[in-house]
């Protein structure tokens, strides 16, 4: 079951906050964040465990709601180099830790 | 991360032939992985191999095998080209299950 991001595209000017969503309607394990910039492999960003464990990268934010299978990533004061396509990937409760990756968010920040 | 490398980076092929992808890692991790990238579809599953004696098929693996021919090594084949499966094509590589997925620069596949 591919997780749902949201928004599709989000379009900042330098200094401004984002939330961008990943939203599953199975039973997760955890969610990983990674993000993609034109013709470049994905970078990793953040994992959120179910039970509240987070492994990443200090500057990052994110968040895990578990009753909802809902992970948010909270990018605050935009950097021009925070633009790029940014996808979740969810690992389901008993899937032998397969990710299955959403379609990916556009994000754009400006001058 | 340059402690992944996949070989061709570009490859235009013709309908119906044999072509092999491949990849490299130093990074010493027994997790590879083998993903597409289509515009808007994000990245899709192909196979994936925890050790050297095990793989299994991902989401989308009709019309491709792999082989894993060292723990560094993971080679994915499609033995006979369409053009559906143009494509971007990714390795990735991982230490264990709840750590980050290094990905490989790619490699851009054209069928026509």
């Amino acid at each position: 079951q591919q997780p749902v991001q949201s928004p599709q595209a989000v379009i900042l000017r330098e200094g401004e906050d984002a939330v961008i969503n990943c939203s599953s309607s199975k039973a997760l394990y955890s969610v990983h964040w990674y993000r993609q910039k034109h013709g470049e492999a994905p970078v990793f960003l953040m994992i959120l465990l179910k039970g509240g464990e987070q492994k990443g990268h200090d500057k990052i934010s994110a968040s895990f709601n578990e009753k909802k299978q809902q992970s948010s990533l909270y990018l605050t004061a935009s950097q021009l180099s925070y633009s790029g396509t940014y996808f979740c990937g969810t690992e389901m409760a008993g899937a032998n830790s397969k990710l299955t990756f959403g379609k990916g968010i556009t994000l754009s920040v400006r001058p | 991360d340059a402690d992944v490398t996949q070989t061709p980076r570009n490859r235009i092929t013709k309908t119906g032939k044999r072509i092999m992808l491949e990849c490299s890692q130093t990074k010493g991790h027994d997790r590879m992985y083998w993903y597409r990238q289509d515009p808007g579809l994000g990245l899709r599953l192909i196979y994936y191999s925890f050790d050297v004696k095990d793989i299994n098929k991902g989401e989308i693996s009709d019309g491709y095998s792999v082989s894993r021919q060292a723990q560094a090594k993971f080679s994915l084949s499609l033995e006979s080209a369409i053009p559906n499966q143009t494509a971007l094509y990714f390795c990735a590589n991982q230490a264990g299950p709840v750590d980050e997925q290094y990905f490989g620069p790619g490699t851009r596949l054209t069928v026509t």
